[in-house]
């Protein structure tokens, strides 16, 4: 069964710093898909990146990138230049290459502080 | 657009009474969710379709239905609702099953 482990309940920066968010997971799968969210103040829940398990090299968009470590199950979130708005919730999950849903893991809160 | 829209974005409910949440998604995806929120714990899926196929987890096969008249719409529906349901209520939705999901801004539920 799949599962996605957040051990970071919660995570203050400084403005302007890089901060990694962690998450592991779970899968017997030798395909599988990874995603990250961030869920706002206003509880909307936004995507931001994916990584697919197949592709070596570490996804990009914007100031966030991922540290893919397959031999480690580990998927980590690098947000780099932090701004204030950056202050949420992110949420890691997992697809397995045969599943048709989505898991989530419970969350790191990050405060980016001035 | 990667818009998806719920309404109502508050809902007050009394024990015992039904609750219908609705949402919608102009993206012609084929897949659309519904995710129970609460405070400090992880979405917790609670069904989606599949065009018109619906799946529904089996811890919650009983509490929730749900209905998706169009590709664009689909409703999550509380027969009983119990003080347990509070929370938020987010629908999303994707181009295939399991990939990259947009969610809409969240019902909250409050029933006292």
């Amino acid at each position: 069964a799949q599962k996605v482990t957040q051990t970071q309940t919660s995570i203050s920066v400084m403005e302007k710093t890089t901060v990694t968010m962690d998450c592991v997971y779970e899968t017997q799968d030798s395909s599988y898909f990874l995603f990250w969210y961030k869920q706002t103040a206003s509880g909307e829940i936004v995507f931001l990146i994916r990584q697919d398990s197949y592709k070596k090299e570490n996804a990009t968009v914007g100031h966030y990138s991922l540290n893919f470590q397959k031999p480690k199950s580990s998927i980590g979130l690098i947000i780099t230049a932090t701004q204030i708005e950056d202050s949420a919730v992110y949420f890691c999950a997992m697809r397995e290459g045969s599943g048709t849903y989505q898991r989530f893991g419970t969350g790191t809160k990050l405060q980016v502080v001035p | 657009d990667t818009t998806v829209k719920q309404n109502p974005r508050y809902k007050l409910a009394r024990v015992g009474k039904p609750v219908n949440l609705i949402c919608s998604q102009t993206m012609n995806h084929d897949t659309m969710y519904w995710y129970q929120k609460k405070p400090n714990q992880a979405p917790k899926l609670l069904l989606f379709y599949y065009d018109k196929i619906l799946n529904r987890e089996a811890d919650t096969f009983e509490k929730f239905q749900s209905s998706r008249p169009n590709n664009s719409f689909c409703s999550l529906y509380i027969g009983s609702a119990g003080l347990e349901y509070s929370a938020m209520y987010l629908c999303a939705s994707s181009r295939e099953t399991g990939h990259t999901q947009y969610f809409g801004p969240g019902t909250r539920l409050l029933v006292l």
